[in-house]
């Protein structure tokens, strides 16, 4: 089993540049799950979806953020345009409901953004 | 709404010495517990969970927790540790029913392992 896999690992970009972050949950998993991981904040839960269907985007801070998941098997998080205090490491989670009211998620390595 | 508060940021401790990190949570309703590790530059993984039943939960790497409803407690520790123990340990709670997004996590607390 590989795991939650997110790709880049490292991105650094400029202010006013699009970015895209990529994830690929477990098989099987039919939650997905997209944080943002900052010294100021802690970790918060920016969107999720249930069978490839987002179901709370409450905490996407602003219009700049979109997120798609085309299939079960990937999903998107892009920021355009990026600004600098979008800097932050952004984590992508998976997770199998199975009809009960928890399961564990698993989460990917995070991609380390940098907007200068 | 549930919140979670980690008491201690930051938590230095020699090697093979005794460590609490602790967690109070504030709730309406009954909830789910959680204790998950985040070593150096990886992703968070769960250490240990607290569903129902008994209310002292053992986890992976000799690690155990106690709920304590009347005191909203999730208290970690650990008897002895060991210098691979250095992370960030993020304690989280979820209502029972909530959504699955539903799930909070406290600020963190950097444990730090000293030879």
């Amino acid at each position: 089993d590989a795991g939650v896999i997110q790709s880049p690992r490292h991105e650094v970009t400029e202010m006013g540049q699009e970015v895209t972050l990529r994830c690929k949950p477990i098989s099987g998993h039919d939650y997905l799950f997209w944080y943002r991981q900052t010294m100021m904040r802690g970790l918060e839960l920016l969107i999720y979806f249930n069978n490839n269907v987002p179901i709370d985007d409450s905490g996407m801070p602003e219009d700049r953020f979109s997120a798609k998941m085309p299939n079960a098997s990937f999903s998107t998080l892009k920021i355009q345009p990026s600004e600098p205090r979008d800097s932050a490491v952004y984590f992508c989670a998976s997770s199998f409901g199975g009809g009960v009211s928890y399961n564990e998620q698993f989460f990917g390595p995070g991609t380390r953004l940098t907007v200068l | 709404a549930q919140s979670v508060t980690q008491l201690d940021s930051q938590v230095p401790v020699f090697e093979e010495a005794p460590v609490e990190l602790r967690c109070n949570y504030s709730s309406s309703v009954s909830v789910y517990l959680f204790w998950y590790v985040q070593y150096p530059n990886q992703g968070l993984q769960l250490l240990l969970k607290y569903l129902s039943g008994s209310t002292l939960v053992k986890g992976i790497n000799g690690f155990e927790a106690e709920f304590n409803k009347s005191q909203t407690s999730f208290h970690l520790r650990k008897p002895s540790v060991h210098i691979s123990d250095t992370a960030e340990y993020f304690c989280a709670v979820k209502n029972y029913g909530g959504s699955q997004g539903n799930l909070i996590f406290g600020k963190g607390t950097k444990l730090s392992v000293k030879p």
